[in-house]
């Protein structure tokens, strides 16, 4: 099956910085990845739909410009947490679908500890 | 508004038995409905997916139907294993759209 990598896989940071994350396909080309948050015994929610080439689009209640997405390749897209709070700590999981198989291939999530 | 549920938050059940989840939807006729398994601190990872125009689908000791009377889809697993103890998710995108809905999982304990 396609295989969709993240980095970091946990990360811990202060207050008030940037945390970036990225997410790759690695043996498949995404025009269109997502991006998904879950908190502790909840499912996942959609947070945007990053598009390469494109402005990423963002769900109701996600503010674009505290969670900043940038798809520059078929192969990556980058989820930038500005300016983080202990609120925003969660796991973040990123998926791609290979064109035409309508199955999400899932990242192995990034847990984001805000101190 | 379109939802997805699965009714059991948990289920334990003894080794060997046939383990039943189910997964409802509501105000939308998915084209499709897929299955994930999720482990602790892990993404979910792709199981089956099922057609609005197949009954069932099966793949090794699992097995999906796809109800579309009932709004229903239910999820088996034969012979159960304490390996198969995880959170399993149902998902599906509402008609036209590529946004997937997630059900709030089902997490399953097969006890030894």
């Amino acid at each position: 099956g396609a295989v969709v990598s993240q980095h970091p896989s946990w990360v811990i940071c202060k207050s008030g910085t940037s945390v970036k994350i990225e997410c790759r396909s690695l043996d498949f080309q995404a025009t269109t990845m997502f991006w998904y948050r879950q908190f502790p015994k909840q499912s996942l929610m959609l947070m945007a739909t990053s598009n390469e080439g494109s402005k990423a689009t963002y769900e109701q209640g996600v503010e674009k410009d505290k969670f900043l997405i940038n798809h520059a390749s078929l192969t990556l897209s980058t989820l930038t947490v500005t300016s983080a709070h202990p609120e925003d700590s969660s796991f973040y999981i990123c998926s791609a679908d290979p064109d035409s198989t309508d199955t999400q291939y899932f990242g192995p999530g990034t847990r984001l500890t805000v101190l | 508004s379109q939802k997805i549920e699965q009714n059991s938050e948990a289920l334990n059940i003894q080794e060997g038995k046939t383990a039943t989840l189910t997964c409802n939807y509501t105000n939308y006729s998915p084209a499709y409905l897929q299955w994930y398994r999720q482990d602790p601190g892990r993404g979910p990872v792709f199981l089956l997916l099922i057609r609005e125009n197949e009954k069932e689908k099966r793949k090794e000791r699992l097995k999906v139907t796809f109800d579309t009377t009932l709004k229903q889809s239910l999820f088996h697993i034969t012979a159960s294993q304490p390996a198969d103890s995880a959170t399993y998710l149902c998902a599906s995108p509402p008609s036209g759209t590529y946004k997937y809905i997630f059900g709030t999982g089902t997490r399953l304990k097969v006890l030894a």
